[in-house]
């Protein structure tokens, strides 16, 4: 079985640039999360969905930072304009929404922005 | 308020030797969950174990050991006779209502050959 597939790997952009970070959750986890890290705040969750709504936001930063997740297999993370301060790794996690089901996390996408 | 809080922030040991990683937490639900996840350098975050609030039994799973205490709010993570591939970032995290997680900041743990 595949786990939760992110891309791209790296990513680096300079400030201003739109950034799209992509997950594909694994077949059959109903929940899905964005999480980012950085050595300052750790491990933050940004937002996460059950059955492709999104129940809680209240971690995404500001405005310039925005989720979708169009079907059960598809999710994304957009930031636009980025800025250095959005620079970290974000990772994306999926479970079944039962509250004793693991997050599955993905790789990681590394953001450097410049 | 839902807390999670491992107050080790980094742990130096020599390989071979035993040692145990805290975790406290807090929640005001009486149903609840905790998990372990390891971060090797590599970056990715694994996932070790899962406890429910109503099963405090012990586990055992080869060279690791997992200590849950309600009385204390603790459930510690010991690592008998380290390796040098133990070195990682350790996490301890609280799930309940609404699946939601809270990851304590990590301990970083260091095994020197």
């Amino acid at each position: 079985d595949a786990g939760v597939i992110q891309s791209p790997r790296h990513e680096v952009t300079e400030m201003g640039q739109e950034v799209t970070l992509r997950c594909k959750p694994i077949s059959g986890h109903n929940s899905l999360f964005w999480y980012r890290q950085t050595m300052m705040r750790g491990l933050e969750l940004l937002i996460y969905f059950n059955n492709n709504v999104p129940i809680d936001d209240s971690g995404m930063p500001e405005d310039r930072f925005s989720a979708k997740m169009p079907n059960a297999s598809f999710s994304t993370l957009k930031i636009q304009p980025s800025e250095p301060r959005d620079s970290a790794v974000y990772f994306c996690a999926s479970s079944l929404a039962l509250g004793n089901s693991p997050l599955h996390f993905g790789n990681g996408t590394r953001l450097t922005v410049t | 308020a839902q807390k999670v809080t491992q107050a080790q922030t980094e742990i130096s040991v020599v390989e071979k030797e035993d040692v145990t990683l805290d975790c406290v937490y807090e929640t005001r639900d009486t149903t609840y969950y905790l998990f372990w996840y390891k971060q090797p350098p590599s970056g990715e975050l694994v996932f070790l174990i899962r406890r429910n609030s109503f099963d405090e039994q012990n586990e055992i799973s080869g060279r690791y050991s997992w200590n849950f205490q309600k009385s204390t709010s603790s459930f510690n993570f010991t690592i008998t006779a380290s390796q040098v591939v133990d070195s990682a970032v350790y996490f301890c995290a609280l799930g309940g209502n609404f699946n939601k997680f809270y990851f304590g900041s990590g301990t970083k743990l260091n095994v020197k050959p």
